[in-house]
């Protein structure tokens, strides 16, 4: 069956630090991926496309790669602040536009 | 920027009884979804509603959930007859072209069946 993993662990970074992380899928050939934040008690909100003939993308401080060889993404943001604290879901979209979610990881920036 | 809003944001009811939670679309948008979510859980697709009829549905989206968009704006999602299990976040999107583009959602509605 389909499968998407995000680490369940919550990931600490040092404010500053890069912050790194990883959507891997199983079972899945995904058009498109994007990458959403959410804030505890607030829906999603959307941060990145890209699709699967894109290796890379990048908005400000946030940068995504795709690898379809390896079924992974990874999601990147750069001298993090702790302003950037919130969980971190992916999402991954088929031919038909249906999307399949990660449980996203949370992240926690420390001052 | 355009924001898709949602209410009540708290409702509690009993197991049994009806539901309805509704959700405002941005304006201009063409596609609406509703998700949940349970406490501490993946985003699970619902439903998703196109052109006034629904485009694709889950296994969660029984005989026990129905969709409607009574007028030009508001887009409802009515669950018949509650269960404990149907306790979670409720989430409203919308898009404007339904492809791999951006999902706008609401802020949720949270449903605790009793």
């Amino acid at each position: 069956s389909q499968k998407i993993e995000q680490n369940s662990e919550a990931l600490n970074i040092q404010e500053g630090k890069t912050a790194t992380l990883t959507c891997n899928y199983t079972n899945y050939s995904p058009a498109y991926l994007q990458w959403y934040r959410q804030d505890p008690g607030r829906g999603p909100v959307f941060l990145l496309l890209i699709r699967e003939n894109e290796k890379e993308k990048r908005k400000e401080r946030l940068k995504v790669t795709f690898d379809t060889t390896l079924k992974q993404s990874l999601f990147h943001i750069t001298a993090s602040q702790p302003a950037d604290s919130a969980t971190y879901l992916c999402a991954l979209g088929d031919s038909n536009y249906q999307l399949i979610w990660g449980a996203g990881t949370k992240l926690i920036i420390k001052p | 920027e355009p924001e898709v809003t949602q209410t009540p944001s708290h409702q509690v009811t009993q197991m049994g009884q009806e539901v309805i939670l509704r959700c405002v679309p941005i304006s201009n948008h063409l596609y609406f979804y509703w998700y949940r979510q349970i406490l501490g859980q993946k985003v699970e697709f619902l439903v998703s509603f196109y052109n006034n009829e629904i485009s694709e549905k889950s296994e969660i989206f029984d005989d026990q959930f129905s969709v409607e968009r009574p007028d030009g704006s508001n887009f409802t999602l009515k669950i018949r007859s509650t269960k404990l299990e149907d306790s979670a976040m409720y989430f409203c999107a919308s898009s404007l072209t339904g492809t791999e583009e951006k999902l706008f959602f609401g802020s949720g509605t949270q449903l605790s069946v009793l």
